[in-house]
């Protein structure tokens, strides 16, 4: 089935630089990246998404881009700030299999001031 | 507009008895999705119905069932419970069935004694 790796598992910035998340998936079938991001005690929040037939996408200080080639798929986080500190989730689903979504372990975002 | 909403937030139970969580979708999503997230990993997929018709299982035992009813709320069943079914179970809908984006509620945080 299909497995996502996520890296790194920490991450810790100064506010106002930039931060990178990585994931890699092993079903070259994926066609759908979510990233969502997890407040302490919060729901996964939906942040950016991006589909199998696009490069990269982007949503103000948030960009996710897309190699389908080598399978995986970044966020990148410009200007950080403080409020950017949560847990984030890289997600992959395959459109045979509805909905369901498979998530990387997570990456815990500390954003320094 | 509501988001996902999910009830009860929090539930304590012993081993061996069942439990039942219920949510209710975003107004016009027809898709609900189940995801388990233990404490330090990423939400695990559960289930996913649509239009009242199962359409994708996790890697779950039997002893976890789940059903969507007309107005496309939905039930998470779990029976015989273990230790290790202590987690926070999450709701997610979307408007249709198909590597679609999805939206979460606040979850219940189950835990088992």
């Amino acid at each position: 089935g299909e497995n996502v790796e996520q890296h790194p598992s920490t991450l810790s910035v100064q506010e106002g630089d930039s931060a990178v998340i990585k994931c890699t998936y092993s079903d070259s079938a994926s066609n759908y990246f979510p990233w969502y991001k997890q407040e302490l005690g919060k729901r996964p929040q939906l942040i950016i998404d991006i589909r199998s037939n696009v490069g990269e996408k982007k949503d103000q200080r948030i960009a996710v881009t897309l190699n389908k080639t080598a399978k995986h798929f970044s966020l990148h986080i410009t200007e950080t700030q403080p409020e950017d500190s949560a847990v984030y989730f890289c997600a992959a689903s395959i459109s045979e299999y509805g909905n369901k979504l498979v998530f990387g372990a997570g990456t815990i975002l500390r954003v320094k001031s | 507009d509501a988001g996902v909403t999910q009830s009860p937030t929090h539930l304590i139970k012993t081993r061996g008895q069942q439990v039942t969580l219920r949510c209710s979708p975003i107004s016009g999503h027809k898709s609900v999705s189940w995801y388990q997230q233990v404490l330090g990993q990423g939400p695990q997929f559960i289930f996913q119905y649509y239009e009242k018709e199962e359409r994708g299982r996790g890697n779950f035992p039997d002893r976890f069932s789940a059903r969507q009813f007309p107005n496309y709320s939905s039930e998470l069943n779990v029976n015989a419970l273990l230790l290790g079914d202590s987690a926070l179970y999450l709701c997610a809908s979307s408007e249709r069935t198909v590597n679609q984006p999805q939206h979460f509620g606040d979850g219940t945080r189950l835990s088992i004694l």
